[in-house]
């Protein structure tokens, strides 16, 4: 069974860092890109990033471009963001997923001061 | 980017009523290996997106044959054959045929 579990959601001050993980199990984790997706309050669904099954290319929105960093370490199954200059409107469950195939649970980043 | 439009906003249906969410985009989903990467996604109150639907009309593992997807280049529909109580929630149409990949607004379902 698939299964992904998001950590390192948050309080975090307007401008500050924050780090997601997301460990995955149930398949062969370096044989899939991944990507995170995130949820506003009440809204809907924006793609945030994604990263190839060998880490060697990464892709971004221009919303959080420049400022955000997805990662993996495929010997710990595990994907990683990095968000950085972190701003109120990046306020949202932070999905870990396989495509839109599979998703984890969410993970809760609140930007506020 | 490409804009998916998600129509209606909102649905409201009795249990064993059949309804239809279309999904129109902006550029063809067609992507340059001959498939065409839309994709439908139902989110149930309280709980992460499911897939229902993946590339146009391929079921989901698990996902009840009451649901069908149809479509092509830009316009797509999903259909789902008498409504049960678990169908309620948002459905959502995603394409990750372009960068950035992209979602529809959303349709609430909910019980009449």
């Amino acid at each position: 069974e698939v299964q992904l579990v998001e950590s390192g959601g948050g309080l975090v001050q307007p401008g500050r860092s924050l780090k997601l993980s997301c460990v995955a199990s149930g398949f062969t984790f370096n044989n899939y890109w991944m990507t995170w997706i995130r949820q506003a309050p009440g809204k809907g669904l924006e793609w945030v990033a994604s990263i190839t099954n060998t880490g060697g290319s990464t892709y971004y929105p221009d919303s959080v471009k420049g400022r955000f960093t997805i990662s993996r370490d495929n010997a710990k199954s595990t994907l990683y963001l990095q968000m950085n200059s972190l701003r109120s409107e990046d306020t949202a469950t932070y999905y870990c997923t396989r495509g839109v195939a599979y998703w984890g649970q969410g993970v809760m980043v609140t930007v506020s001061s | 980017d490409v804009v998916m439009t998600q129509t209606p906003p909102s649905l409201s249906v009795a249990i064993g009523q059949s309804v239809s969410i279309s999904c129109k985009s902006s550029q063809s989903l067609v992507y340059s290996d001959g498939k065409t990467y839309l994709h439908w996604l139902l989110q149930s109150p309280g709980r992460s997106p499911k897939r229902l639907i993946y590339q146009v009309s391929n079921l989901g593992s698990g996902v009840p044959d009451r649901f069908s997807g149809t479509g092509s280049q830009k316009d797509f529909t999903l259909k789902i054959s008498r409504v049960e109580a678990e169908d309620l929630g948002v459905y959502y149409c995603a394409q990750t045929t372009h960068f950035p990949y992209t979602f529809g607004a959303g349709t609430k379902l909910e019980l009449k």
